[in-house]
């Protein structure tokens, strides 16, 4: 079965430089979300979309910024990297009409030297 | 591996004991809840849900219990096997997105 995917898995960036990270949800889901899971933390809600609009933020940096393209894919972009960026990002994606159920991908692994 | 679970409270059980997580939660208008299990390097992945109008759910091996008197989520996993060892997080969601409470790892012993 289709799972959501994120790409890329793996991502070695340096201070101050920008990155992307993409998220696909599975087919005919409509709402993605983004969480940050840093070194021993719990996933933290960064970002929501539904229908391509943003639907809730949370605890999302202003250094970054996140959009959803017509496909439902959404990329989430992060400049001026910090250290305390170095995290898992995890994109989640559910389908319309009140489903709650969740699906992740397995995440892309930030590392900021 | 990744170093998540470092300061996570653990649980450590024995192969073919029963395994009980719990979790607290904050906000008395949740009205649906999930527990997660996360194994190491890869995304959370579900495991159960129960909506705030039911005390107990089952699944397969696995029975989440509510108390929404004391805002208390639990976690019981049957007969634990090897590959129940992972991080175990409960999720609430009384709005838009869902809150991740405190994982908790659990290691099963031979």
């Amino acid at each position: 079965a289709a799972g959501v995917i994120q790409s890329p898995r793996h991502l070695i960036k340096e201070k101050r430089e920008t990155a992307t990270l993409k998220c696909y949800p599975i087919p005919r889901h409509d709402t993605v979300y983004w969480y940050q899971q840093g070194p021993g933390q719990d996933p933290q809600f960064l970002i929501s979309f539904y229908e391509k609009m943003q639907s809730d933020k949370g605890s999302i940096p202003d250094r970054f910024s996140a959009q959803q393209f017509s496909d439902y894919h959404s990329e989430l972009n992060m400049s001026s990297l910090e250290l305390g960026d170095t995290a898992l990002y995890f994109c989640a994606s559910s389908s319309p009409h009140g489903d709650y159920g969740y699906t992740f991908g397995s995440g892309t692994r930030l590392t900021v030297v | 591996g990744e170093s998540v679970g470092l300061h996570l409270p653990t649980l450590s059980v024995q192969e073919g004991d029963n395994s009980i997580i719990n979790c607290a939660y904050s906000n008395s208008a949740s009205d649906y809840f999930i527990w997660y299990k996360q194994e190491s390097g890869k995304g959370p992945q579900f495991i159960i849900d129960i909506r705030s109008n039911m005390d107990k759910r089952q699944g397969q091996r696995v029975t989440v219990l509510l108390n929404k008197t004391v805002k208390h989520l639990s976690l019981q996993i049957a007969a634990t096997q090897p590959g129940d060892s992972a991080v175990y997080f409960c999720a609430e969601n009384g709005g838009q997105n869902f809150v991740f409470g405190p994982g908790t790892r659990l290691s099963v012993l031979p």
